[in-house]
């Protein structure tokens, strides 16, 4: 069955990166994008940008340009998301989702991301 | 401000049908079949109840049916269970440099 496993909570304080990894299986890594979301507590859902993992193309929604990565390690399946300069308002859950087209349709479990000095 | 546009909340009793509606744009919703619904319990991540407007993956229930017309797609739950109450996204492909866009959700009450 599909699985996306995402990495642990992380704490950082304002300023400093964050980098969330996704380990995809029972699929093929390389047949489907990646999107990322976010969530801030009792908000709605954000889309961040999408990769291709097979030719690694990223698109990053404007909010996010130059301060979010989108990688792949295609040896191990997994993705993996960058967010750089994080301040208060970047405390979310972050979710990874396999991409059918332009349609997340299977989540990973989150990832907490507090930043807090 | 989200995108798309949602009712903040709805409900509905057991065994009663409800629609939740998300407008948006011809940019949006409006131009292209690419519309998907999530549920979303909490503390868990959304899961897929509709895609491509009236789609449902498998092993979704059938009370659950999406449409569109023009810039507004829908989504109706039949038969309305408890294990219904959640919240509700709607998405949409966007022709704009974001590539998707979600509308601010709706939280469904089953009284």
């Amino acid at each position: 069955q599909v699985q996306l496993v995402q990495s642990g909570a992380e704490v950082k304080k304002p300023g400093a990166s964050v980098k969330v990894s996704c380990k995809a299986s029972g699929y093929t890594f390389t047949s489907y994008d990646i999107n990322w979301v976010r969530q801030a507590t009792g908000q709605g859902l954000e889309w961040m940008g999408w990769m291709n993992p097979n030719s690694g193309n990223t698109g990053y929604a404007q909010k996010f340009q130059g301060r979010v990565t989108m990688t792949r390690n295609t040896s191990i399946s997994t993705a993996y998301m960058e967010l750089s300069s994080l301040r208060s308002e970047d405390t979310a859950v972050y979710y990874c989702a396999r991409g059918m087209g332009p349609v997340p349709d299977y989540w990973g479990q989150g990832t907490l991301v507090t930043v807090s000095s | 401000q989200s995108a798309l546009t949602q009712p903040a909340s709805v409900s509905g009793s057991p065994g009663q049908s409800i629609t939740i509606s998300c407008t948006g744009t011809s940019s949006d919703v409006g131009g292209y079949n690419y519309v998907s619904w999530y549920q979303q319990h909490p503390g868990k991540a959304p899961k897929l109840m509709i895609y491509e407007v009236s789609n449902r993956p498998s092993g979704v229930s059938n009370r659950f049916s999406g449409s569109k017309s023009g810039n507004t797609a829908s989504l109706t739950i039949s038969g309305l269970q408890a294990e219904d109450e959640a919240d509700y996204y709607c998405s949409s492909y966007t022709s704009s440099s974001t590539r998707v866009v979600f509308g601010g959700g709706t939280k469904l009450t089953v009284l």
